[in-house]
């Protein structure tokens, strides 16, 4: 089974700074990589996903991901913060398990607070 | 809109008490999912299905079941015999297929009293 590594819990950022959230798995096949933010009081939403291609992918609100497949990491990264982008930040892994199916495992996730 | 709704948001029970979550979904998904998020725990698989009639255990499967009797619908159950049934429930789907993106719900919060 995989399993996926966040670095940070919590990590604490003043606007305009710039930031790189880790991710690492362990899963030794093919694997489809996304990113997910939970704003305060809201549902989780897709930031970015990595199916294919070129490993550096872009999401919504500024951030990108670049898949390094020799050290199994996803990191995040945006060049400047805003307040708005203060939530919680999943990784997640997606492989196959068996029998048609594919299982999303999520990492523990990193709460990021920015200070105005 | 198309797109999964929880239900209840907020659900109390008393020790001893099973309760049922729903969850429905209108994107003609094949794929639902069920993860419990607890603090610092991120989210964990309880449940999920590819297709109606047929689901499969995730990591924490214990004490909890489901159903898959039609396509939009994964109803959980979470019974007495869970010993730490306090937590956030969320409900996800996919097209399924070759994996791809979980569209989440909103979610639902259970206390246990």
């Amino acid at each position: 089974a995989q399993s996926v590594s966040q670095h940070n819990h919590h990590v604490i950022l003043s606007e305009a700074a710039s930031l790189e959230l880790g991710c690492n798995y362990s899963y030794g096949g093919t694997v489809n990589l996304f990113w997910y933010v939970q704003y305060p009081g809201q549902h989780l939403q897709l930031l970015l996903k990595y199916f294919s291609g070129d490993p550096l992918v872009k999401g919504i609100k500024g951030f990108e991901a670049e898949f390094i497949k020799s050290k199994f990491s996803f990191n995040l990264r945006k060049p400047s913060v805003q307040w708005s982008d203060t939530a919680e930040y999943f990784c997640a892994v997606q492989a196959y398990s068996g029998a048609g199916s594919y299982q999303l495992t999520f990492g523990k996730g990193t709460k990021l607070s920015v200070i105005p | 809109d198309g797109g999964i709704t929880q239900s209840p948001k907020y659900l109390f029970r008393k020790e001893g008490q099973n309760v049922t979550l729903s969850c429905e979904q209108n994107l003609n998904h094949d794929a639902m999912y069920w993860y419990r998020q607890d603090p610092g725990q991120g989210l964990r698989l309880i449940y999920y299905s590819q297709i109606v009639n047929d689901f499969q255990k995730g990591d924490i499967a214990e004490g909890y079941s489901v159903s898959r009797e039609k396509k939009e619908s994964f109803p959980l159950t979470v019974t007495s015999a869970q010993k730490n049934p306090t937590a956030f429930y969320l409900c996800a789907s996919s097209s399924g297929g070759g994996g791809g993106e979980l569209f989440f719900g909103e979610g639902s919060r259970l206390t246990v009293l």
